[in-house]
């Protein structure tokens, strides 16, 4: 069965730092593509950053980009994102997601993230 | 960057068929993919590539694409389709691939 486990969310101020995990199971997470997707309070899903199989390619939503990385370690079916400078519009359920050919099989079930004061 | 619009809420009595647009400048030249959300769940693919079926998604639910336009249809609509549904496209193109609908509220009268 395949299992997308997030953690690291959790509250912080605004201009301060969180790293998400996520540790995929009963899969090849090593031949897979993963993205993060982030949904605010209410709102609709947004799309976050993107990372290929062997980490060679990586794209960022431009809300993101310069603050947020994203990264993997395949040997310990792990992906990543660390987010700096955190702002309120940062807050949001964030899942982790695999991809096969542009198309999101799998989610987990997201951490939350409060970015206040 | 793309954009993709959805009508806001569809409204549908049990046993009749919803359909939810998708809108995109020609859309029917891409894949097109609907997720189902259910309040304080994750998403989960219903339709990929315009009209094929995860395993373990009834038949109810399908797909079509042409020109500015995609649509999920459901059919015999029941209780427990009453969620959030999103169209996404995939741009292999463009340093912004991924792109989400604006998302539809089905609710089942």
């Amino acid at each position: 069965e395949v299992q997308l486990v997030e953690s690291g969310g959790g509250l912080v101020q605004p201009g301060g730092s969180l790293r998400l995990s996520c540790a995929a199971s009963g899969f090849t997470f090593s031949s897979y593509s993963m993205n993060w997707v982030r949904q605010a309070p209410g709102k609709g899903l947004e799309w976050v950053s993107y990372i290929s199989s062997s980490s060679s390619t990586i794209y960022y939503a431009d809300s993101v980009k310069g603050r947020f990385t994203i990264s993997r370690d395949n040997a310990k079916n792990s992906l990543y994102l660390q987010m700096n400078s955190l702002r309120a519009e940062d807050t949001a359920v964030y899942y982790c997601a695999s991809v096969v050919q542009g198309v999101i099989k799998f989610w987990g079930k997201g951490t939350t993230v409060t970015v206040s004061s | 960057s793309y954009v993709l619009t959805q009508p806001p809420s569809v409204s549908v009595a049990p046993g009749q068929t919803a359909r939810i647009t998708c809108g995109g400048n020609n859309i029917g030249s891409k894949s097109v993919h609907w997720y189902q959300q259910k309040p304080g769940q994750a998403p989960v693919l219903v339709v990929y590539d315009d009209s094929d079926r995860p395993s373990g998604i009834p038949e109810r639910f399908s797909g079509s694409n042409s020109g500015n336009t995609a649509t999920l249809t459901i059919s015999r609509v029941e209780a427990g389709d009453e969620a959030d549904y999103y169209c996404q496209v995939w741009d292999s193109s463009s340093d912004h691939p991924y792109v989400f609908g604006t998302g539809t509220k089905v609710t089942v009268l």
